[in-house]
């Protein structure tokens, strides 16, 4: 079964630290994409970054960046110079490219961010 | 340009109705997807519709069943409503099926069931 498992229900992080949230997912595929979702309290999720399993560079967008390690299947998400924005529940998932928009989803990591 | 809406928002209703959920993708979205969302089984997939046509499904029973018209707005109909099926109901839309598309989601619609 194709899967993604995040292991930190939950996590906190100082205002202006650095925190990193894991994944690591299950396919047997090797053409796919991997993204992280941020939803917060309004429930509107929204895409962070998205990683081509096909690129060795990882993928940065501003104070997100992910760690890529194909052979272990993972899929880090680093969230730098923290903000109280950036409190909310994210999302690790996957598409495979023979099964279009169809995401899996990992269960979730609860961030909280202190002041 | 606007994004995905869902209407309604919010929907209270008892064991045994069915009710009905829409979706509004982006202008120019072809591509409507939606998900449920739950507690205790996190946000599991339900369909994909493309062009009128469900593209996908996920592991749902048949009371779960949607459409999509021709202005590719769509709608999740589920009949003989459970109280496992109070949950959040997503839908994200994307311009076409391939995988790398980015996913638009609206901001759902909470299905209390009594």
């Amino acid at each position: 079964a194709q899967t993604v498992t995040q292991s930190q229900p939950e996590m906190s992080v100082q205002e202006a630290e650095t925190v990193t949230l894991s994944c690591t997912y299950d396919t047997s595929e090797s053409d796919y994409y991997l993204f992280w979702y941020k939803q917060p309290p309004s429930r509107q999720m929204i895409l962070v970054i998205r990683q081509e399993a096909y690129k060795q560079q990882n993928a940065t967008e501003n104070r997100f960046s992910v760690n890529f390690q194909k052979a272990a299947k993972s899929f880090s998400l680093k969230i730098s110079d923290s903000q109280l924005g950036d409190a909310a529940m994210y999302f690790c998932a996957y598409t495979l490219e023979t099964s279009g928009s169809r995401l899996t989803f990992g269960e979730g990591t609860q961030l909280t961010v202190n002041p | 340009k606007a994004g995905v809406t869902q209407t309604p928002r919010y929907l209270i209703k008892t064991r045994g109705q069915q009710v009905t959920l829409s979706c509004s993708p982006i202008s120019g979205h072809r591509s409507v997807s939606w998900y449920q969302q739950t507690p205790g089984q996190g946000l599991q997939f339900l369909f994909e519709y493309f062009s009128e046509t469900q593209r996908n499904k996920g592991n749902f029973p048949g009371r779960f069943s949607g459409r999509q018209f021709s202005n590719s707005r769509s709608e999740m109909n589920v009949s003989t409503l459970e109280l496992g099926d109070s949950a959040l109901y997503l839908c994200a839309s994307s311009w076409g099926l391939a995988a790398y598309n980015e996913q638009f989601f609206g901001p759902g619609t909470r299905l209390t069931v009594l």
